[in-house]
């Protein structure tokens, strides 16, 4: 596998159940991000991750949860959600700490509805 | 002020056409941009990199960056229909106070080339 891997790709789950998004990225990168893309607005940056770390939370609700165990694979995981969180969930991935040369990677998504 | 804008669109052009594609941005210190090409119900790629004012050019893609102007845009050369797609263009964010690899996308440009 190459690339970044995200699973599952589609996701249907009521507003009171638990679900986890997965991501794994084989470039060899240790940023990872979270991305929100709803319809008509831009992506919206949900979380970062380098080396493990949470560096970034973008004033997120709680019921979304990050969870990075190592630099390869990130995991968001959902809990009580609202119908207004049905969005294309995206992860991707970067090299560290270049704040001009940040080439990001994205994964397939995980289109996500919440019924 | 948002931190990267794309006004434009949505854009049509015939086929074998230049398609331009615009984007602004605020933060006059950023130093690379980035433009993805995002297909209905796909998620983001990667088309382009720029780092330095001026011109890049990548087979029928050229980038240009204008920092004096803060402007950069993408020119689609010999347009197909197959480049119909959305067109987002990326900066790096400051927001927070740190950037750690992030990046701010404008709203899209939809571009249609028909035969």
């Amino acid at each position: 596998e190459t690339g970044v891997t995200q699973t599952p790709r589609h996701l249907v789950m009521g507003m009171t159940n638990k679900k986890s998004l997965k991501c794994e990225q084989h470039l060899g990168h240790n940023a990872m991000y979270w991305y929100k893309q709803s319809a008509k607005k831009p992506l919206e940056l949900m979380f970062v991750y380098s080396l493990e770390e949470r560096v970034e939370n973008n004033s997120v609700p709680s019921r979304f949860s990050p969870e990075c165990p190592n630099s390869s694979h990130l995991f968001l995981h959902l809990h009580t959600l609202q119908p207004e969180d049905s969005a294309l969930y995206l992860c991707a991935s970067s090299k560290k700490y270049r704040a001009d040369n940040t080439e990001a990677f994205f994964g397939q998504g995980t289109r996500l509805t919440v019924v | 002020q948002k931190e990267v804008e794309q006004n434009s669109g949505p854009l049509s052009v015939p086929e074998g056409a230049i398609a331009s594609l615009n984007c602004t941005y605020s933060d006059r210190g950023s130093q690379s941009f980035f433009w993805y090409r995002q297909y209905s119900g796909k998620s983001p790629e990667l088309i382009m990199s720029i780092y330095s004012n001026g011109d890049k050019e990548d087979g029928r893609f050229t980038a240009q960056l204008n920092k004096a102007s803060q402007y950069v845009s993408l020119l689609i050369r010999d347009s197909q229909p197959s480049d119909s797609a959305t067109y987002l263009c990326a900066g790096p964010s400051n927001a927070g106070g740190t950037s750690y690899g992030k990046l701010t996308f404008g709203q899209g440009t939809i571009l249609t080339v028909h035969p």
